[in-house]
């Protein structure tokens, strides 16, 4: 059982480049959500999803876009990236048990750059 | 803004004393999290306390809840080396969907 799992791990950016950052979940979770954590900030909330085909957004979303298109996968796009986007990038899924939210799950992070 | 606001902001002491950590929030919550992080790596959760629950265990964690005062504390007991990482709190808001908001992450030391 892997849980969640992000790719790449590392990645370097040139300013104004685009790419995509990968999460999957097997754990069949409704909720997925992507967080980035800069130093001293904690982890703040970029987009979330409550299942397939929905999405919304959350505290800091301006440069970034997520689709849904299966309950496993949700990617985040950076549409062209800006060294402000320098960042660690964190994927998670959680779920309910009888109407009540869970815990959520981790992946190990991508550790983005953008020069 | 930051939910979830952990106090002290950074923790240092020695292997077998406790740790103490407190977390304040702001708006009503269905449930509060606390996770840890060592360097580099992903958060892990600890324990989860619903609304209506005071006070819940897991090994050595205790944590606690008052929301009337909006605030939650996290008691390490006989800390370990290991046990040395950033701890955060994380509030799930009333109005649900397990939208996490995070702290700023308190940092504990425990020196062998």
């Amino acid at each position: 059982n892997a849980g969640v799992t992000q790719t790449p791990k590392f990645q370097v950016l040139k300013t104004g480049q685009s790419m995509t950052l990968q999460c999957a979940q097997d754990m069949n979770h409704e909720y997925m959500s992507w967080y980035r954590q800069d130093p001293g900030m904690g982890l703040r909330l970029i987009h979330y999803s409550v299942g397939a085909g929905i999405t919304d957004q959350g505290e800091v979303p301006n440069g970034y876009n997520v689709s849904r298109s299966t309950t496993e996968d949700f990617p985040l796009r950076l549409l062209s990236a800006a060294p402000s986007q320098t960042s660690v990038y964190f994927c998670a899924s959680s779920s309910q048990r009888g109407r009540m939210n869970t815990e959520a799950f981790f992946g190990q992070g991508t550790r983005l750059t953008v020069v | 803004s930051q939910q979830g606001e952990e106090d002290p902001q950074a923790l240092s002491i020695q292997e077998g004393e406790n740790a103490t950590m407190n977390c304040s929030y702001k708006t009503s919550i269905n449930n509060l999290q606390w996770y840890r992080q060592n360097s580099g790596r992903g958060l892990v959760h600890l324990i989860l306390i619903r609304s209506n629950e005071r006070e819940k265990h897991s090994g050595r964690l205790r944590v606690t809840l008052d929301t009337s005062k909006k605030s939650s504390s996290l008691l390490i007991t006989a800390s370990r080396a290991a046990d040395t990482a950033s701890y955060f709190c994380a509030t799930d808001p009333f109005y649900g969907n397990n939208r996490l908001a995070f702290g700023k992450g308190n940092q504990v030391v425990v020196i062998p």
